[in-house]
């Protein structure tokens, strides 16, 4: 089953923008983590967060946490046309790590 | 950072054959490692999860006869899909957890096999 929801489905936006994507998660977990993933491509590790951290910061990724709402967000600031891909965020409770829905973020030059 | 490796990248076979797929943990000991299985344009479902020297736990739906798990060592797990169908045809990913205890429970994903059935 999936554990986290992510919005927006997709999202489009110009070159320099910045990008912000939502994950909702339903159960306590240990870390969560964002990926990205080019069109039939493998998972690229973006960033992880742990449940005892609130944000972390990783060059033109910020990444919050917020437990009491189960929620995450992932902003990409200044977006170039290479962050063209689908992000998913993906909880990990004790034992399993499960993926959200994704977002398909598109950058136009 | 931990690397976790899976051969082939891509297979083609025939329907009715049998598809090995091999994950490694290249340099470090995973007691759990996981499957997930990518149809296209959704998100990545997990499959299973193999734990060194035991017997994989299947989610609901997924069936071990079709999907047979491996783990005989802390650096390799294999599955292999018997008598593949087209509709097994997918993308599948692999990830391991490190051996020491993680209370934060990281793990690290292979870079995926492309399975095609004709």
């Amino acid at each position: 089953s999936q554990q986290g929801e992510e919005d927006p489905q997709a999202l489009s936006i110009q070159e320099g923008e910045n990008a912000t994507m939502n994950c909702s998660y339903k159960t306590s977990i240990n870390n969560l983590q964002w990926y990205r993933q080019n069109s039939g491509r493998g998972l690229v590790h973006l960033i992880l967060i742990r449940s005892n951290e609130r944000e972390k910061h990783s060059g033109r990724l910020r990444v919050t946490l917020d437990t009491s709402k189960k929620s995450s967000s992932l902003l990409i600031t200044a977006s170039r046309a290479a962050d063209t891909a689908s992000y998913f965020c993906a909880t990990a409770g004790y034992q399993k790590v499960t993926f959200g829905t994704g977002t398909k973020l598109q950058v136009i030059p | 950072g931990a690397v976790v490796s899976q051969h082939p990248s891509w297979v083609i076979c025939k329907s009715g054959t049998s598809v090995k797929i091999e994950c490694r943990s290249l340099d470090f000991q995973a007691t759990t490692m996981f499957w997930y299985r990518q149809f296209p344009k959704q998100s990545l479902m997990l499959m299973a999860t193999s734990n060194e020297g035991s017997k994989a736990t299947y989610e609901q739906g997924v069936e071990k006869d079709k999907f047979l798990i491996n783990h005989a060592s802390l650096t390799l797990s294999t599955l292999t899909v018997t008598s593949a169908h087209p509709e097994d045809s997918s993308f599948y990913i692999c990830s391991a957890r490190f051996f020491r205890t993680s209370v934060y429970n990281e793990q690290f994903f292979g870079p995926g096999t492309r399975l095609t059935v004709l």
